[in-house]
């Protein structure tokens, strides 16, 4: 069965503070890993796809990166408007093309 | 394009009452999820379409909820009768291919069930 696990939960930073979110996963045939990222009342929105070990992505002040087992969410000197919670999800061979969710990190960011 | 709209934007009702839920996804895509999300359970998948065909409908809780697309423009999720225990936000997404695309999201129904 796919599964999606993020570390941590949770994850308090000083403004500027740069650090990684983690997500692992067990797919069978991956077709694609997500990032989104969630603001409390609204629905997630898209930042990234990464379809290959060794693929990277950047936006700002994030970068997101591939293995074959997970994905690295980097943010580089984040500020108080990166505050969110950070989700991933992976669309399988094996999912009959479910996307899963894993439970998100909830980032703070302090000024 | 304007994105997946959801109506209504919150939703309050009594126990035994049936409520809809509705979902406008983007054009051109042929694939519309339905997703329920709880701190406790996070997002789960529901059901999901293809070229408005139920596909997988494994992560409906019960008989209770029924979804339905009439159409490529239009999607409804029913639950008759409501419990308490079905209060949560629901989401609707829309992507061009299940797996390989990305989802987008409409900003949900927040269903609040006394």
């Amino acid at each position: 069965e796919d599964q999606v696990t993020q570390s941590p939960e949770a994850l308090r930073l000083q403004e500027g503070e740069s650090s990684s979110l983690n997500c692992s996963y067990t797919v069978s045939g991956l077709r694609g890993l997500f990032w989104y990222r969630q603001d409390p009342g609204k629905g997630p929105e898209f930042l990234f796809t990464l379809y290959s070990a060794g693929e990277e992505k950047e936006k700002e002040r994030l970068k997101a990166t591939l293995t074959k087992k997970e994905s690295f969410l980097h943010i580089t000197a984040p500020k108080p408007e990166d505050s969110a919670t950070y989700l991933c999800a992976v669309g399988g061979v094996g999912s009959a093309s479910k996307i899963i969710f894993g439970s998100g990190t909830r980032l703070s960011i302090r000024p | 394009d304007a994105g997946v709209i959801q109506s209504p934007r919150h939703e309050v009702t009594e126990m035994g009452q049936e409520v809809t839920l509705r979902c406008k996804p983007i054009s051109g895509h042929d694939y519309l999820f339905w997703y329920r999300q709880t701190m406790m359970r996070g997002l789960e998948l529901l059901i999901y379409f293809n070229n408005n065909v139920p596909i997988d409908d494994s992560g409906m809780p019960e008989d209770r909820f029924s979804a339905k697309m009439p159409n490529a423009s239009f999607s409804t999720l029913k639950i008759q009768p409501s419990e308490p225990r079905d209060s949560a936000v629901y989401f609707c997404a829309s992507s061009f291919s299940a797996g390989y695309s990305p989802l987008h999201f409409g900003n949900g129904t927040r269903l609040t069930v006394t």
